[in-house]
Parts: C-alpha cells; sequence; structure tokens
C-alpha cells in the first residue's frame, strides 16, 4: 500500500488566495483526520470524517476553512482567503474502523502564505 | 483526556538504549497509553500503545508502573534514525469513537555517534 497521500507537498502563495489540499486516505480506511502543526500550536486536530461524514470539525479556526469528503478515497482541506498566520504543515491521516489504536500519517502539506 | 509531561529533549548514544519517561499521573483506569514519533519533516508514526501490562513490539518496548501514573519507552538499541521528536499520548478508546490524538510537546531524542 502506498500510504496516505497528500498533496501538493509544499504550496506558496499570497495573502487572500484560494488554497486546496488534497488528501488520499489508506484504501479501505474508515477515519480521516485533518491535522495542523506550527511551531507554537504544535500539532492540533482540524476536523475527522467517519464514513465520509464529519463528526467533530471543533477544532477548524475559523470560516475561512472548510473540509470535504466527496468519497472514501479523496478529502480536501480548502482556506479561502488564505492568511499569514495559515502558513503551517497540514497533516492528513487515516484509520480503519477495528484500528483503533494506530493511526496512519501523510507526508504533510507544508504551506506558507506570504 | 489525562494530561501527560515529557522531558523536553534527551540524549543518547548510538547503540545504547534509550528510555524516554512520561508522566500521566490523572489517567483513569480505561485510558490506553500511547507512543508516536516525528521524524524531521515527517508525518507522526506509531509506535506502541498499552493499558495496563508492558508492551514489546519490533520498534520499542513499554513500560507501564503498576499504578498506571507514568511509563518508559525504551528503544533497546538506539541508532541515528532514530533521532525524532517522541509524544506520549493518554486516550480512551471507545470503538465509535473517532479516537483523534492529542499532540503535546514531546521529548526531542538526539542519538549521537
Amino acid at each position: 500500500d502506498a500510504g496516505v497521500i497528500q498533496s501538493p507537498r509544499h504550496e506558496v502563495t499570497e495573502m487572500g488566495q484560494e488554497v486546496t489540499l488534497r488528501c488520499k486516505p489508506i484504501s479501505g480506511h474508515d477515519y480521516l483526520f485533518w491535522y495542523r502543526q506550527t511551531m507554537m500550536r504544535g500539532l492540533e486536530l482540524l476536523i475527522y470524517f467517519n464514513n465520509n461524514v464529519p463528526i467533530d470539525d471543533s477544532g477548524m479556526p475559523e470560516d475561512r476553512f472548510s473540509a470535504k469528503m466527496p468519497n472514501a478515497s479523496f478529502s480536501t482541506l480548502k482556506i479561502q482567503p488564505s492568511e499569514p498566520r495559515d502558513s503551517a504543515v497540514y497533516f492528513c491521516a487515516s484509520r480503519r474502523l477495528a484500528g483503533v489504536h494506530e493511526q496512519f500519517f501523510g507526508p504533510g502539506t507544508r504551506l506558507t502564505v506570504l | 483526556d489525562a494530561k501527560t509531561t515529557q522531558p523536553p529533549s534527551m540524549d543518547c548514544a548510538e547503540g545504547r538504549a534509550a528510555n524516554l519517561p512520561c508522566n500521566h499521573s490523572t489517567i483513569s483506569g480505561n485510558e490506553y497509553v500511547y507512543w508516536y514519533r516525528q521524524i524531521h519533516s515527517q508525518g507522526p508514526q506509531y509506535i506502541i500503545h498499552g493499558l495496563k501490562n508492558n508492551e514489546t513490539n519490533e520498534m520499542a518496548s513499554l513500560i507501564i508502573t503498576e499504578d498506571r501514573k507514568s511509563s518508559t519507552l525504551i528503544l533497546p538499541h538506539a541508532t541515528l534514525r532514530d533521532t525524532a521528536v517522541y509524544y506520549c499520548i493518554v486516550r480512551v478508546v471507545r470503538s465509535n469513537s473517532g479516537y483523534a490524538l492529542n499532540f503535546g510537546k514531546g521529548t526531542s531524542l538526539l542519538v549521537t555517534p
């Protein structure tokens, strides 16, 4: 298995632009998580899905952030409009329903907003 | 979820055992202890977990004290590739829960030649 796939790996954009981050979870996994990592706040959960349905989005910073999971093999995290403080590494992770003890993380997308 | 306390950094010589402590004095009976690590510029990686008993897998051993208020992750023969930030996480696990992880600051382990 290729593992969790994220794209792009690096994104540089200007303030005010729309940014879309993409994630392909491991096939057969039922849960998908989006995390954000910064030096100041560490790794923090933004949102997670179960069977493509958003379950907990309490970590989403504000209305500029939105996430979708149109099918079991694809999810997006969109920031519109982007701001410099959104600069971070964004990780996607997935796990199986039965595999409650282990999450598999993708390589992350490093976002820089100028 | 119970709060965890870890030293911010540790050093270990290559080939020696690395013992990473974690304090979780407020842990409750149904909370598991998890360890993940994050190598520079990579996503976090699961290492091991335990509830009450000591556990061992191909990566590491987890020693949990009898009162469960602290634990130690042991890398028996540390290599340079084990240099990473190690996170100790305590979490209740329910079969129908997302089991979202609450990462703290972790311990930055430096393995030296």
